[in-house]
């Protein structure tokens, strides 16, 4: 059973504020992955990151940043909070199994009002 | 670059009846091909996975799919589907030189009693 966690699940905030999501894994796993996704749309790599002190951006433009200074821990910041960051996100991990499957986090809902 | 395309956007089902969600890849040499199965509000769950040997490969719930290298495809399949099924099924390619996988834009499962 994969371990990874991300809180908060729901969070309603309101523009300008700073918010960090959190989410850890359980599973020593050296690669997560934060995404976005809108209501029944695809999901967007937003960041990346295979070990401690490396990260990277992904395909979608965001202005959230991340940190990997823990192996199981890989919080996801935005600075200032605008209604277009209205979105799910989900952290997931991989690690260093043949297929290299993802495991996901059950996602924070984010709304910015 | 490698593309994954799940033409079915939305697929309707009476419960029992048999399943079959498409996905077609492109990428040159063998893949890693992934299902995951997502419920509303939840992060992804991993059904199957398949990178080498055998074709046809099994996975949670009662979901096969099979690898078909002449058609690029990677199908998913039950015999006999469960209300529980309803769902958003997303399926994900990565190439053997990175671990970014490459995720179709999903295909939500109707399922009718």
């Amino acid at each position: 059973e994969a371990d990874i966690y991300q809180t908060p699940r729901y969070l309603v905030i309101g523009t300008g504020k700073k918010i960090t999501l959190e989410c850890s894994q359980t599973m020593g796993h050296d690669k997560m992955y934060w995404y976005q996704q809108d209501p029944g749309m695809e999901l967007h790599l937003i960041h990346y990151s295979y070990g401690v002190n490396s990260t990277e951006k992904g395909d979608l433009s965001s202005e959230s940043t991340v940190s990997r200074i823990r192996t199981e821990h890989f919080p996801l910041t935005l600075e200032s909070a605008r209604p277009s960051h209205t979105s799910q996100y989900l952290c997931a991990s991989s690690g260093r199994g043949l297929a290299g499957e993802q495991y996901f986090g059950p996602g924070t809902r984010l709304t910015v009002t | 670059a490698q593309s994954v395309t799940q033409p079915d956007i939305h697929i309707t089902v009476s419960e029992g009846a048999s399943l079959e969600l498409r996905c077609n890849y492109s990428y040159g040499a063998t893949p890693y091909l992934f299902w995951y199965v997502q419920s509303p509000g939840q992060g992804l769950q991993l059904l199957l996975k398949y990178f080498s040997g055998d074709t046809l490969v099994q996975g949670i719930k009662g979901f096969e799919a099979e690898f078909k290298r002449s058609q690029s495809s990677f199908n998913l399949r039950k015999p006999s589907v469960h209300w529980s099924d309803a769902a958003e099924y997303f399926c994900a390619v990565r190439s053997g030189g990175s671990y970014i996988p490459t995720f179709g834009r999903g295909t939500s499962l109707i399922v009718h009693p």
